[in-house]
């Protein structure tokens, strides 16, 4: 079964750059996406097919995606940006696919 | 504006039944994927079926076959059948919508929008 990978936790200053990865066999040849998840609410798609980024969510939130390796970024990181983060992918015989999530830290 | 609603969930011993139900609204409905996916509180998120605009379904292999997903178009609504329920099925239950209308392209689909969830407790 296919299988993703992240940090359990990533710590950032409010202002600097946050980059959280997720990791996978041949993972750049799939499409990645990247939820928030804040507690009592629904999750929230920040990132798709890599980089792909929905119209309501700020700029300062990025992807990439190559080798065994996506990244999600975030710039100018805010305090209201604390959340849990996983990523996501379809595989084809594991179909949907979940990392086990990352705690982002603003501090 | 696209909205899905979840309904259905509740207290139910081990071994017990529960039907979950999620009306959407806001599109067109019978042209994208809908999902399950599921989140003990606390823990991550956990896919568990999903049926796309053939009516092709697929399920988490977890799950051993005790879980059933179905679509109805005309009402807009998608269900999910919990059979056998164990202490660990215990989760929010959200109804999700795909944001690809491609035909039998799972892999070039995405979790667009998600309802508020439905709680499962199962527990004697």
């Amino acid at each position: 079964s296919f299988e993703l990978t992240q940090p359990p936790s990533v710590s950032v200053s409010p202002g600097q750059t946050a980059s959280i990865t997720c990791s996978g066999d041949y993972l750049g040849n799939k499409y990645v996406s990247w939820f928030q998840c804040k507690p009592g609410q629904s999750p929230v798609l920040v990132i798709y097919q890599d980089t792909k980024r929905p119209s309501e969510i700020p700029e300062r939130f990025s992807g990439s995606n190559s080798g065994n390796t996506a990244t999600l970024t975030i710039g100018g990181t805010q305090t209201l940006d604390e959340a849990d983060y996983y990523c996501q992918v379809w595989d084809s015989s594991t179909h949907v696919v979940f990392g086990g999530g990352t705690k982002l830290t603003v501090l | 504006e696209v909205q899905l609603m979840e309904s259905g969930g509740g207290l139910v011993k081990p071994g017990g039944s529960l039907r979950l139900s999620c009306v959407a609204s806001g599109f067109t409905f019978s042209q994208f994927t809908m999902y399950w996916v599921r989140q003990v509180p606390g823990r991550g998120l956990e896919w568990v079926s999903s049926v796309d605009r053939s009516t092709t379904v697929y399920y988490a292999d977890s799950l051993q076959g005790r879980f059933t997903i179905s679509r109805d178009n005309a009402k807009s609504s998608v269900f999910l059948q919990l059979s056998s329920l164990r202490v660990e099925d215990t989760a929010i239950y959200y109804c999700a919508r795909g944001g690809s209308t491609l035909i039998r392209r799972p892999d070039l689909d995405w979790i667009e929008s998600w309802g508020q969830g439905t709680l499962v407790t199962v527990s004697s």
